[in-house]
């Protein structure tokens, strides 16, 4: 079975631009999330989905980030404008519920990105 | 808010040396996963521990969920240099229906060295 996909691998652009992380979620799985990761501040969970409503997005650092869930099976993040303290790794994850948070999460193998 | 700590955040070990990993936190979890992460992928789920004072081994790894359910540890014997990587502790819960519902917290991880 195919895991979580994230598109791009890598991302490399400028300051002000605009960048879209892309991820599809394993099928059948009703929770996604969205974390950051650095070496300061480690894994951060920046926002989560079940069944495509934000449950939980007091983790978005301010207002040039969102995230939307259009259907089961795609996701995206959007930072606009992008600065260069976004540089980090973003990760998509997938759940299936039941217990909720007892159940594991599979994670994408993450957008690297760097903003100059 | 839930915090898990978990100590220590730097292990530099020689084969064949045994190791032990904690996570820590004032606040009761439905249950403790752990999960390995190698540079250029995601964490990827080893156990989870949801009874409290539960042991669970997996090969050389033995984890253990404290009779409070606030605290884990991962105990290594005989560690190989493909043990390497950082080990990240996430405790999951909270009640259906509350924000927390659904989602981990994670702790900073404790990068593990092993050296031939």
């Amino acid at each position: 079975d195919a895991g979580v996909i994230q598109s791009p691998r890598h991302e490399v652009t400028e300051m002000g631009q605009e960048v879209t992380l892309r991820c599809k979620p394993i099928s059948g799985h009703d929770y996604l999330f969205w974390y950051r990761q650095t070496m300061m501040r480690g894994l951060e969970l920046l926002i989560y989905f079940n069944n495509n409503v934000p449950i939980d997005d007091s983790g978005m650092p301010e207002d040039r980030f969102s995230a939307k869930m259009p259907n089961a099976s795609f996701s995206t993040l959007k930072i606009q404008p992008s600065e260069p303290r976004d540089s980090a790794v973003y990760f998509c994850a997938s759940s299936l519920g039941g217990r909720g948070g007892d159940q594991p999460q599979h994670f994408g193998d993450g957008t690297r990105l760097s903003i100059l | 808010t839930q915090l898990l700590e978990q100590s220590p955040q730097f292990l530099s070990i020689q084969e064949g040396e045994n190791l032990t990993v904690y996570c820590n936190s004032s606040s009761v979890f439905s249950s403790l996963q752990w999960y390995r992460q190698e540079p250029g992928e995601g964490p990827v789920l080893l156990v989870t521990v949801v009874t409290g004072g539960e042991v669970k081994k997996l090969k050389r790894l033995t984890f253990q969920f404290g009779d409070a359910r606030k605290d884990s540890s991962l105990h290594i014997t005989a560690a190989q240099t493909g043990d390497t990587g950082l080990y990240l502790c996430a405790g999951g819960g909270g009640n259906a229906g509350g924000t927390s519902y659904g989602k981990l917290t994670f702790g900073q991880g404790t990068i593990l060295t092993v050296h031939p």
